[in-house]
């Protein structure tokens, strides 16, 4: 079984640009998770998705992030404009029920 | 707000010994509790998880739940270097949201 994918790995950027992330979950898990991981910390969730539908974006800074998963599948996150503090590693997972969760391998971002 | 609390160690250990993580949370309505592993640069992975009060057992992995005390633990029999990393203590609630802790760092010593 294929696990869940994350794309891109790593990505520089200087603050004030927007960036994009990609995350295909495993096929069947209706539930889809974006956590932001900063160095010496645990990951903190940002956003839950049911199939297509926002369970939870109660931690989303919503005026600079936003996300969105078209068809109940594949998932993006967007950061328009970056800021310094946004620098981390930014995971998604995906359960197959409200248990297990599975992570991708996460994307490193750097915000210079 | 909502917290799970854990020492960030390093906790040394050596090899063959017992290693000893707890965990405390603040949740009263936390349902369920997970231990996560996180190798340096990787993804956290699933060790196992616990729902109901008392031990459950997986190889060489023990989590104790006593939700009275609000309290978990892992217990890691037999330590190897390869059980050197980060482990990350999590609990959930009915929606399935996960509240981790800051992870206690496990350095296995030969």
């Amino acid at each position: 079984e294929a696990g869940v994918a994350q794309s891109p790995r790593y990505k520089i950027i200087e603050k004030r640009q927007s960036v994009a992330f990609w995350c295909n979950p495993i096929s069947g898990h209706a539930t889809l998770y974006w956590y932001q991981q900063i160095l010496g910390q645990g990951p903190k969730l940002l956003i839950q998705f049911q199939n297509n539908g926002v369970v939870d974006d109660s931690q989303l800074p919503k005026d600079r992030f936003s996300a969105e998963r078209l068809k109940g599948v594949d998932s993006t996150l967007k950061i328009q404009p970056a800021k310094l503090e946004d620098s981390a590693v930014y995971l998604c997972a995906s359960s197959p029920t409200a248990d297990t969760q599975y992570f991708g391998p996460g994307t490193r971002l750097t915000v210079l | 707000q909502k917290e799970v609390e854990q020492n960030s160690g390093p906790l040394s250990v050596p090899e063959g010994a017992i290693a000893s993580l707890n965990c405390t949370y603040s949740d009263r309505g936390s349902q369920s509790f997970f231990w996560y592993r996180q190798y340096s640069g990787k993804s956290p992975e699933l060790i196992m998880f616990i729902y109901s009060n008392g031990d459950k057992e997986d190889g060489r992995f023990t989590a104790q739940l006593n939700k009275a005390s609000q309290y978990v633990s892992l217990l890691i029999r037999d330590s190897q270097p390869s059980d050197s990393a980060t482990y990350l203590c999590a609990g959930t609630d009915s929606w399935g949201k996960l509240q981790f802790g800051a992870g206690t760092q496990v350095v296995v010593t030969p």
